[in-house]
């Protein structure tokens, strides 16, 4: 099975600010890499697909980049309602793996 | 308006048996593959099972494999997941998922949208 890390586990951040999150592939995973949002007590939400495609709806202040095993999504400007855990998961293979989770936090 | 709808969760007692539905809506069900992900109190998302948009093709996650059997009726626009011999560690909240083409397995997937979730609770 294909083992997604992220960094940080949490992070604290001020409205305003830019957060990037980091996620590993255990392998080479191509593009084929998704991020999802979850806010709690609710189901998780496509951010991004494919590694930099921004899903329809969701505020361009998102952004994912990366090929092979590493990747980023990136908040250009944080606000409030972006608060919240997210999760990355591949695609590539069958099972399908999500990582542990980065928790963003209000400074 | 895509819209899924989980039900048929509950307490069971560890060993025991439980029937899961996903109710869908607003979109061509049978065009679509569909997958259910689980997630522990605390934990991030697992995937746990498969099925192409036919219902001709399965998979599964190796830890519900031979315990769990997903199946759906697209007269019905409803997805089923049955567990048997449900285990401690099968606790966590489940999610019926849709995927974007009618073949699960391929590369370019992800699971968008997401139902509400269906909490089931193995405990004696």
């Amino acid at each position: 099975d294909i083992q997604m890390t992220q960094s940080p586990s949490s992070l604290s951040a001020s409205v305003g600010d830019r957060v990037t999150i980091t996620c590993r592939a255990s392998q080479s995973i191509s593009t084929y890499l998704n991020w999802y949002q979850q806010q709690p007590g609710k189901a998780p939400k496509l951010l991004i697909y494919a590694a930099s495609n921004l899903q329809s709806g969701v505020p361009s202040r998102f952004s994912g980049s990366g090929s092979g095993t590493d990747f980023t999504l990136s908040i250009s400007s944080l606000q409030p309602e972006d608060f919240a855990t997210y999760y990355c998961q591949q695609s590539h293979s069958t099972p399908r793996t999500f990582g542990q989770g980065t928790k963003v936090e209000i400074k | 308006e895509v819209q899924l709808l989980e039900s048929g969760g509950g307490l069971v007692q560890p060993g025991g048996s439980l029937r899961l539905s996903c109710a869908a809506s607003g979109f061509t069900f049978s065009s679509y593959a569909m997958s259910w992900v689980r997630q522990a109190p605390g934990k991030g998302p697992e995937w746990v099972s498969g099925i192409s948009g036919g219902g001709g093709s399965t998979y599964y996650a190796d830890s519900v494999k031979g315990r769990f059997t997903i199946s759906r009726d697209n007269s019905k626009m409803t997805l089923y997941m049955q567990m048997k011999s449900l285990r401690v560690e099968d606790t966590a909240v489940y999610y019926c998922a849709k995927d974007p083409s009618e073949w699960f397995g391929e590369s370019t997937e992800w699971f968008d949208p997401w139902g509400p979730g269906t909490l089931v609770t193995v405990s004696s």
